[in-house]
């Protein structure tokens, strides 16, 4: 059984250019969150997709964008790349609802680097 | 608003050693409390969690007890080895945050033989 998988595992841009991250959920998982996590930080609460739906959203700009797609898995988009974007991105899966929200299996990230 | 503070790091042990890694939390509603760990290059796994008062999380030898008067869930494990050198995350999950999860910064654990 696969866990939550992301591609791909590290990305090099420049400034002004954009960014499309990949998630694919744990097999039987609904809902998907992504997470910045900066050098030295824990993870920061980007946005959670649900039903192809955006459901919450974290303390991030317009420039941070997503999508789900019917069978679950989800991209992540950046556009207009900052130097201060440079960060691991962690894609989370879970079931939807109540406290069967806690239960997060992380992916093990995209390392994205701007220059 | 929520917010989790752990511990700074980084944390060095010989081995066998006794750890304690300190974690509070600020919550507007009754949150569930998690550590997770990242070994290098790895995502986060759950490594315990607690969802009400006085409620003490247990997994692989660690432990951590929520404390609602001090608003703290310290991890504590009685004899570490080198396998459990990673970054360990205290995290909260807010119900009155649509279960909104908050991490704190990490802690960097080093143990050497």
């Amino acid at each position: 059984d696969a866990g939550v998988t992301q591609s791909p595992t590290h990305l090099i841009k420049t400034r002004g250019q954009q960014v499309t991250l990949r998630c694919s959920p744990k097999s039987g998982h609904d809902t998907v969150s992504w997470y910045q996590q900066a050098l030295g930080q824990g993870p920061q609460f980007i946005f959670q997709y649900y039903e192809e739906e955006e459901r919450q959203r974290g303390n991030f700009p317009d420039r941070f964008s997503g999508h789900q797609f019917p069978n679950y898995s989800s991209e992540l988009n950046v556009n207009a790349l900052l130097l201060g974007d440079s960060a691991l991105y962690l894609c989370a899966s879970s079931l939807y609802g109540g406290r069967s929200n806690e239960k997060l299996f992380f992916g093990s990230g995209t390392q994205l680097s701007v220059l | 608003g929520d917010s989790v503070t752990q511990m700074e790091g980084p944390v060095t042990l010989s081995e066998e050693a006794f750890l304690t890694i300190n974690c509070t939390y600020t919550a507007t509603g009754y949150p569930s409390l998690f550590w997770y760990v990242q070994y290098p290059g790895e995502g986060l796994q759950l490594l315990l969690k607690a969802t009400k008062a006085d409620d003490k999380g247990s997994n692989k030898g660690f432990e951590a007890t929520y404390r609602k008067e001090t608003t703290s869930f310290h991890l504590e494990k009685g004899s570490v080895q080198v396998s459990d050198s990673a970054v360990y995350f205290c995290a909260l999950s807010d119900p009155n945050a649509g279960n909104q999860f908050y991490f704190g910064t990490g802690t960097s654990l080093t143990v050497i033989p």
